[in-house]
Formats: structure tokens, C-alpha cells, sequence
């Protein structure tokens, strides 16, 4: 059974970069492609981008500027970083499998709730 | 930009009932690329129904789901108690490439 768990700070200071990792266990990153959604308290999802174990990468246009992702496949893992952060940003941040040729999220992190605040 | 409205916005209905949820899309869709994900509080979201009609793995068959072009359904043909949560719209292939619905709540009347 495929697992994915998040891990990083839960606060972070306006202006400066969120960091995030998600962990893939019970199976490969290989050949699929990774994604992160967030969820502002209380709202909807927002899809962020994904990776893929290819290399590729595809990013909302909202937020493109701000946001980079990257795959370590030694570890089983990608990342998202997303700079500049404002209070607006705060949210969970869900990472889960999908993106590419995969029209749909089949498996998801339990999420991780981030806080912009100074 | 695909706008994705779900309706309406919150269900209340009792165990044992049937809920028709509703997922119209602004522009015509590709049925494939059209998804369903049940949320619970403090949970992630689940992939109900993907393909507009297919179940997921582990989904149980009174989910169902249907519809074309711009119109798609979800329907839980007897609700039970653990069925209760938000009920989100997806859908794959314009800009951004992945949009979801504001979701439907179901709530126990």
C-alpha cells in the first residue's frame, strides 16, 4: 500500500520561502508523476504542480513564479518550495500521486498545515 | 479556465436516502478526465470516482457517478452514516491543469 507523508515547518515568516517534503513509502516514484494541492482552512483545493519522475514539471499559472519542485529518488522523495510567501498562502498542503498522463489523485498525504505569520 | 460549480452547496439528508450531488463544468469536458473525491474533517480527500463513472479502488458500489459534456453526477444510491463529509468536483486538462468544484457538503438532517 502506497503511503505519502509530509514533513517541514509549520510557520513560516511572510516574505520568506516554504519548504516542503513528501516521503513516498510502500512504493516507487518511479515511473509516476507527483503532485501538491493545498487547502486554505475552511476552503477548497488548489492544485499547486506536479513533478514527474521524468523530470517534468507542469505548475499552476497563479502561482508559477513562486513555486519550484524537485524529485530525490535515492530517498524516495520530492519537495515543493514556494517563495514569498503571504498570509494568503496559509493552508494545508496535501502531497499526492498524480499529474502527467494521470487525470485524477489516487493516493494523498494526511496533509500539513502551514502558517504564515510573523 | 474551466469553472467547475457544484450544487448545492450543502445536502441534508438522513441515512438510508439517496443523495444526488451535481458538478457542471463552464465548457464541454472530456468524460475521462472527470473525477469525484469524498472529504472528511481533518482528513485527506479520497478518489471516489474517476473516468466520470468509474469506482476507485476499495470504492463501495453505492457510489456512482455519471453525465457528460458539462454536466456530471454523483450519486450515493443509500446513504450511511460514515458518508456524511464534502464532496469535491475535479477535472484534468485546461489551464490550470487541474481544477477542483467548491464542493458539496452532505449533512445529517
Amino acid at each position: 500500500q502506497v503511503q505519502l507523508q509530509e514533513s517541514g515547518p509549520g510557520l513560516v515568516k511572510p516574505s520568506e520561502t516554504l519548504s516542503l517534503t513528501c516521503t513516498v513509502s510502500g512504493g516507487s516514484i518511479s515511473p509516476y508523476c507527483w503532485s501538491w494541492i493545498r487547502q486554505p482552512p475552511g476552503k477548497g483545493l488548489e492544485w499547486i504542480g506536479y513533478i514527474c519522475y521524468s523530470g517534468g514539471t507542469n505548475y499552476n499559472p497563479s502561482l508559477k513564479s513562486r513555486v519550484t519542485t524537485s524529485l530525490d529518488t535515492s530517498k524516495n522523495q520530492f519537495s515543493l518550495k514556494m517563495s514569498s510567501v503571504t498570509a494568503a498562502d496559509t493552508a494545508v498542503y496535501y502531497c499526492a500521486r498524480g499529474g502527467g498522463d494521470v487525470p485524477n489523485f489516487d493516493y494523498w498525504g494526511q496533509g500539513t498545515l502551514v502558517t504564515v505569520s510573523s | 479556465e474551466i469553472v467547475l460549480t457544484q450544487s448545492p452547496n450543502t445536502l441534508s439528508l438522513s441515512p438510508g436516502e439517496r443523495a444526488t450531488l451535481s458538478c457542471r463544468a463552464s465548457q464541454r469536458v472530456t468524460s475521462g478526465y472527470l473525477a469525484w473525491y469524498q472529504q472528511k474533517p481533518g482528513q485527506a480527500p479520497r478518489l471516489l470516482i474517476y473516468g466520470a463513472s468509474s469506482r476507485a479502488t476499495a470504492i463501495p458500489d453505492r457510489f456512482s457517478g455519471s453525465g457528460s459534456g458539462t454536466d456530471f453526477t454523483l450519486t450515493i444510491g443509500t446513504l450511511e452514516p460514515e458518508d456524511f463529509a464534502v464532496y469535491y468536483c475535479q477535472h484534468y486538462g485546461s489551464s490550470p491543469l487541474f481544477t477542483f468544484g467548491p464542493g458539496t457538503k452532505v449533512d445529517i438532517k
